[in-house]
């Protein structure tokens, strides 16, 4: 079975730009998570999709964040404009449920998207 | 706003069992205590979790004392992979959400 993937990897770009990360869950996961880890804090929860509807987007820092899943699928986070404070490592995380079945609430990550904004 | 406290770093010598320890002084009652590791550039990796009981798994034990304030991660036969970055987590539930809410986690430092 295939993990969480996330796409590109490594991304660096000029303040200003725009930048969109991609996340693809183990397949059948209909739970989503966004988390990043900003230099020098702990990893931070930014929101959570059930499907393709957001469940909670608090942890989002400001409206230059934008996250959709489209079709309760991959998801992707967009970055515009990307400010010097969004440098960070992006992580993706995805379960199959939230419910009384605790076996399903685990949440397995990805291997991240590392971000530097210059 | 994290919730766990952890020792920065620990060494431990292969072959013994590793005890990384944990404090979540302010956890409440249906939020659970999971254990993740983070091995260099990878994403954090699922070892473990628990409630209330005492849980054991093919990669480690899980040790929570009964109020629940603090907790223990034992690596019961520690190998040079085992050199990570721990992270012990209380996830809370807000929302319809269960968020992890990670401290600052422990460097493990296995040596030969």
């Amino acid at each position: 079975e295939a993990g969480v993937t996330q796409f590109p990897s490594h991304s660096v770009i000029e303040k200003g730009q725009t930048v969109t990360l991609r996340c693809d869950p183990i397949s059948g996961h209909d739970n989503l998570y966004w988390y990043r880890r900003v230099m020098g804090k702990e990893i931070k929860f930014l929101l959570h999709f059930v499907k393709e509807s957001k469940q909670d987007e608090s942890g989002m820092p400001n409206n230059r964040f934008l996250a959709e899943r489209t079709g309760g699928t991959y998801s992707t986070l967009k970055v515009q404009p990307a400010e010097l404070e969004d440098s960070g490592v992006y992580f993706c995380a995805s379960s199959h449920g939230q419910g009384v079945r605790e076996g399903q609430n685990t949440q397995y990550f990805g291997p991240g998207t590392r971000l530097t904004v210059l | 706003d994290a919730k766990t406290t952890q020792p920065p770093s620990m060494d431990c010598a292969e072959g013994r069992a590793a005890n990384l320890p944990c404090n979540h002084s302010t956890i409440s009652g249906n939020e659970y205590v999971y254990w993740y590791r983070q091995i260099h550039s990878q994403g954090p990796q699922y070892i473990i979790h628990g409630l209330k009981n005492n849980e054991t798994n093919e990669m480690a034990s899980l040790i929570i004392t009964e109020d629940r304030k603090s907790s223990t991660l034992i690596l019961p036969h520690a190998t040079l992979r085992d050199t990570a970055v721990y992270y012990c987590i209380v996830r809370v539930t807000t929302s319809g959400t269960y968020k992890y809410i990670f401290g600052t986690g422990t460097r493990l430092k296995v040596l030969a």
